[in-house]
């Protein structure tokens, strides 16, 4: 199995509401992301957990608010957002740790497209 | 700096040979890659360099690295229409974690 799962595919959301997008591998991988991509531009780095802690944190606002429940889930937890963070989010997995080629080798799901009115 | 970048756009018949390329500006990168996005996907790993490395091929795919001058490109052999698509180089820096910094994206189309 060499997939990464998201669910919700796509999700609109008022401004006012919680929602939370959700991923899946069950690769064995250790480290999972989440990024944030914007029509024609490339993906940038939100989050990344390491062994199911919190290692990179991209200065990204409070209103969304990651966690890793387990080795081979990890959530992005949506609260009070703002139009411009319409976009889509890929999650990632990866074998590696850093400083080897495996770190780079990300593997990603097909994103949940995320629409704040 | 980490800026990554490349051309935006990329016209190609099918059958010919498509040439992209990526420059960077952080010289202790590791290893590069170059990542492909079809419409409505994720991302999808073709394939990376080690940064002690000139040269990779892997069946159409030639990856060229030129250390000096920061430039890495991605040559395509015999493109099909099936290639088309955008295109990302990407880099991870020694000591940066587990973080890659990807390129502007590169869009690919190739007409029959």
């Amino acid at each position: 199995d060499t997939e990464v799962t998201q669910t919700p595919k796509h999700l609109v959301m008022g401004m006012t509401n919680k929602k939370s997008l959700k991923c899946e591998q069950h690769m064995g991988h250790r480290a999972m992301y989440w990024y944030k991509q914007k029509a024609k531009k490339p993906p940038e780095l939100m989050f990344v957990y390491s062994y199911e802690k919190l290692s990179i944190n991209e200065s990204v606002p409070s209103r969304f608010s990651p966690e890793c429940p387990n080795s081979s889930l990890l959530n992005l937890h949506l609260h009070a957002l703002q139009p411009e963070d319409s976009a889509l989010y890929l999650c990632a997995s990866s074998q590696g740790a850093s400083g080897t080629k495996r770190a780079g080798e990300l593997f990603f799901g097909e994103g949940s497209r995320l629409t704040v009115l | 700096g980490e800026d990554v970048e490349q051309s935006l756009f990329l016209s190609v018949r099918e059958g010919d040979s498509s040439v992209i390329n990526c420059t960077y500006t952080d010289s202790s990168s590791t290893y590069l890659y170059w990542y492909k996005q079809e419409p409505g996907a994720g991302l999808q790993l073709l394939t990376y360099i080690f940064s002690n490395m000139d040269m990779k091929q892997d069946q159409r795919l030639t990856v060229l690295l030129n250390k000096k001058d920061k430039h890495l490109s991605l040559r395509i052999a015999d493109t099909q229409t099936g290639d088309s698509a955008i295109y990302f180089c990407a880099e991870a820096v020694t000591g940066g974690g587990n973080k890659l910094t990807f390129g502007t994206g590169t869009q690919l189309k190739v007409e029959l």
